[in-house]
């Protein structure tokens, strides 16, 4: 099974508002966390990453909240807009020279006009 | 610009054909990956590669065959084995140095 999950499989927001979109990881070893936006019929863009020995990062518009303690991560989007209306990844990796990107199943965020 | 190529957009496979998927990066990155996306999924990667002229399965590598002669290019053959390959197919590329992956625009392949 996937080591990353998400809580919720759509989140519905108001134009304006602020988005959060949860990721619950299970491997205490990652150190290294990254968000995914992906577009209908396109590839997945970077978004924000953070490493394990950072508890926050932000971005334009975009933060990432790390709580280790819990293996809990977060990406909050400020004063969404319809171009955020996306689907959601979130990606742990373990250290390791041959490690990988593990993803979760991702979060459809829809933006309401 | 640098970047990561895939095509074509869109492909169509015939029952019992081979085809094969192209992804092209000039990104001189030395990782490269094949995911596949089913409708409302996540990303099931196929295979990858560290290094040229060697590759590793993923987790569904079965019906899919890869070659890593050259840096830039990492195909995927959908052989006639893979009994459901209707799916969106994402390349991907890594630098031995960063974490993070860059990826192509998708390849959707469709039975016909």
């Amino acid at each position: 099974g996937e080591s990353v999950g998400l809580h919720l499989p759509t989140l519905s927001v108001q134009e304006g508002d602020n988005s959060i979109i949860n990721c619950a990881y299970s491997n205490s070893a990652s150190d290294y966390f990254i968000w995914y936006k992906q577009e209908s019929g396109k590839g997945p863009q970077f978004i924000i990453d953070i490493r394990s020995n950072m508890d926050k990062r932000q971005g334009q518009r975009v933060t990432v909240l790390l709580n280790k303690t819990v293996k809990h991560l977060s990406l909050q989007i400020a004063a969404t807009q319809p171009g955020d209306s996306a689907v959601y990844f979130c990606a742990e990796k373990v250290p390791g020279a041959n490690s990988k990107l593990t993803f979760g199943k991702g979060i459809t965020l829809s933006v309401r006009p | 610009d640098g970047g990561i190529t895939q095509s074509p957009k869109y492909l169509f496979r015939k029952e019992g054909q081979n085809v094969t998927l192209s992804c092209e990066q000039n990104l001189n990155h030395d990782a490269m990956y094949w995911y596949r996306q089913d409708p409302g999924q996540g990303l099931r990667l196929i295979y990858y590669s560290q290094i040229v002229n060697d590759f590793q399965k993923g987790d569904i590598a079965e019906g899919y065959s890869v070659s890593r002669e050259k840096k830039e290019s990492f195909p995927l053959t959908v052989t006639s084995a893979q009994k459901n390959p209707t799916a969106f197919y994402l390349c991907a590329s890594s630098a031995s140095r960063t974490y993070g992956y860059t990826f192509g625009s998708g390849t959707r392949l469709t039975v016909v």
